[in-house]
């Protein structure tokens, strides 16, 4: 049963456009959510993050937005650039019972074409 | 400033044998993570240590897998007999003692690849 659920496999827009990766998740007692991104043969890197009590953050040409209620965040990233195409993995932040893992969704495939 | 560290990058075993998988984490962090990604899919959490300690290994197989973090050295994730289904990558995160925002850092992975 997946709690984070990125449902789009890949998404592919043009340089100096906006990209909208969506993610959906079922647990309401997730305390953070993140995003990292990931190119081939690496690890994640974490882009950014937005705490459950808030519903934006932003950080440079990236901005996440959360809406507790239907369960949903995205991240924008204007403009896009070639540079950011790579796989985008969205995660949340499971702090029960003293642990403090994330919960990754599928991921999704984001090509930023020139 | 070095980040987080894992070796090897790749690793080749038989079925059968034994694969150990080291993590050092970034300088100040004590806190590790281990991760296995499937081709295809994302990232399964499988168990969170401190030093000495295994705070949560919920994500762990009940057997032939085994995580330590000794007071000195690397953190080690031991996979005994190994299976062709144990062919993943495996990533190691870390972070500070207190992470407010829950961000964690990852290594570059150690992609395993079972004969």
């Amino acid at each position: 049963d997946q709690q984070v659920k990125q449902n789009s496999p890949s998404l592919s827009v043009q340089e100096g456009r906006i990209s909208i990766l969506n993610c959906d998740y079922t647990n309401s007692m997730f305390d953070y959510f993140l995003w990292y991104k990931k190119y081939p043969a690496e690890g994640p890197t974490f882009l950014i993050s937005i705490s459950s009590i808030k519903d934006k953050n932003e950080d440079g040409r990236f901005t996440v937005f959360l809406n507790k209620s239907a369960k949903h965040l995205s991240l924008h990233i204007v403009p896009s650039q070639p540079g950011d195409s790579a796989v985008y993995f969205c995660a949340a932040s499971d702090r029960q019972g003293g642990s403090e893992k994330l919960v990754f969704g599928k991921g999704m495939k984001l090509t930023v074409n020139p | 400033n070095a980040g987080v560290m894992q070796n090897p990058r790749h690793l080749v075993r038989r079925r059968g044998q034994e694969a150990r998988l080291r993590c050092s984490p970034m300088k100040g962090h004590s806190h590790v993570y281990w991760y296995r990604q499937l081709p295809e899919e994302g990232l399964k959490f499988m168990v969170y240590l401190q030093k000495e300690n295994i705070i949560d290994e919920s994500g762990m197989p009940k057997e032939r897998f085994s995580a330590e973090f000794p007071k000195e050295g690397p953190s080690i994730l031991r996979i005994q007999q190994v299976v062709r289904g144990d062919s993943a990558a495996y990533f190691c995160a870390s972070s500070p003692t207190t992470s407010g925002r829950a961000e964690q850092f990852f290594g570059p992975g150690t992609r395993l690849t079972v004969l």
